[in-house]
């Protein structure tokens, strides 16, 4: 079963250090995950994403990385600002029906200046 | 940059009352979803459409809940008789292409009362 609640994993980090997000998916069929960041009373953000033929991908101070084997992605954040305090959400698109996106429960990062 | 917009942001409603909940999604985009997150717990996918029709809801979407899109542009969720636990942020979000990023709108809060 889920659990449910209102506490999430929370990371803090120094200003200009760097940020590791880790999460576990569940359908090992699954062949394509985003990466989404949510402040505070806005929608899911979109970050990086990543197919499932690739193992790491890059982008602007972003590094996403998948390992299939044990179904586990990351999100590195290079000289994490104050600008990147948020919750960070993985999903991972369930390639059936029209590609419904799965989430994980989220993890909160805090930036401290 | 182009962007998925929600309105009203928030809506309170009277249990059994019925509300519509109003997306605008990003222009060139094919596929449309409505999402909701209740209040500290993970995004959960409700319901995809593409085409004109739902192509997969989740068992959440039940006969109270319809989607319709009624001109070019807007996707609206219906609630017909909203009940104490549909109190949530409403999520919609839209994507072009097959494995593409959806894009998700800010959200509707909704509070039932």
């Amino acid at each position: 079963g889920e659990s449910v609640g209102l506490h999430l994993p929370t990371l803090s980090v120094q200003e200009g250090d760097n940020s590791i997000i880790n999460c576990a998916y569940s359908n090992s069929a699954s062949d394509y995950f985003i990466w989404y960041k949510q402040e505070s009373g806005k929608g899911p953000q979109f970050i990086i994403d990543i197919r499932s033929n690739m193992d790491k991908r890059q982008g602007q101070r972003v590094t996403v990385l998948l390992n299939k084997t044990v179904k586990h992605l990351s999100l590195q954040i290079a000289a994490t600002q104050p600008g990147d305090s948020a919750v960070y959400f993985c999903a991972e698109n369930l390639h059936y029906g029209n590609n419904r996106l799965a989430f994980g429960k989220g993890n909160q990062v805090v930036v401290i200046p | 940059e182009p962007e998925v917009t929600q309105t009203p942001s928030h809506q309170v409603t009277q249990m059994g009352q019925e509300v519509i909940l109003r997306c605008v999604p990003i222009s060139n985009h094919l596929y449309f979803y409505w999402y909701r997150q209740i209040l500290g717990q993970k995004v959960e996918f409700l319901v995809s459409f593409y085409n004109n029709e739902i192509s997969e809801k989740s068992e959440i979407f039940d006969d109270q809940f319809s989607v319709e899109r009624p001109d070019g542009s807007n996707f609206t969720l219906k609630i017909r008789s909203t009940k104490l636990e549909d109190s949530a942020m409403y999520f919609c979000a839209s994507r072009g292409r097959e494995n593409q990023p959806q894009h998700f709108g800010d959200g509707t809060r909704l509070s039932i009362l």
